[in-house]
């Protein structure tokens, strides 16, 4: 079945540093990819997507790229802010448009 | 517009008791799906309705059901509580008609908690 795996937390960064967070993915077929995330006792917000293959998603200074040869859909964000502190989910639409497969998160503290 | 809102926010409930919570999508959104978050298993998907029918299930037991009425309102009920049943569940509504993904929104959640 479909699945998802991005780097365990949590992850430290000072403000201005630069973010990687890395998902690959296993699915059939074409899926469409997404960046979700989750502040302290909120729901969670689409951060960016990508429905094809080398389409390039980006919102709020965060960019993620589908790479279909890699099977990845990395998230990055050149110069991170305090606001930026929260939980991050990678996440496809597989077969089923209908249901979101999501990974484990990864916690992300920026320090000022 | 307003969000997607899911009523209580916070539960206690004991082993064997049930539970029914709710969720109102966004205005003119007709598909609501439900999700569970545990520090475990992550977010899992349970299940999801388009005008009232149920379109997808995930791999949860009989005991976790749910509804949708015809103004796209949603609940879902589990029957006899676990402790492994606590959880945030989530709910998230969007626009789809069929085959086409539409982004889907999250509610803030319901806070369940099984002693």
């Amino acid at each position: 079945g479909d699945s998802v795996t991005q780097m365990e937390g949590p992850v430290t960064l000072s403000e201005e540093a630069f973010l990687t967070i890395n998902c690959t993915y296993t699915a059939t077929g074409y899926p469409s990819l997404f960046w979700y995330v989750q502040y302290p006792g909120e729901g969670l917000q689409l951060l960016l997507k990508a429905t094809k293959a080398d389409d390039k998603g980006s919102n709020k200074g965060f960019e993620a790229t589908y790479r279909k040869e890699t099977t990845s859909f990395h998230l990055e964000k050149g110069s991170v802010q305090v606001s930026d502190s929260a939980v991050y989910f990678c996440a496809l639409t597989g077969g089923s448009n209908y249901k979101l497969t999501f990974g484990k998160g990864t916690l992300l503290t920026v320090n000022p | 517009k307003a969000g997607v809102t899911q009523t209580p926010r916070y539960l206690i409930k004991t082993r064997g008791q049930q539970v029914t919570l709710s969720c109102s999508p966004i205005s003119g959104h007709r598909s609501v799906s439900w999700y569970q978050q545990t520090p475990g298993q992550g977010l899992q998907f349970l299940f999801e309705y388009f005008s009232e029918t149920q379109r997808n299930k995930g791999n949860f037991p009989g005991r976790f059901s749910g509804r949708q009425f015809s103004n796209s309102r949603s609940e879902m009920n589990v029957s006899t509580l676990e402790l492994g049943d606590s959880a945030l569940y989530l709910c998230a509504s969007s626009y789809t008609t069929s085959g086409d993904y539409n982004e889907q929104f999250f509610g803030p959640g319901t806070r369940l908690t099984v002693l």
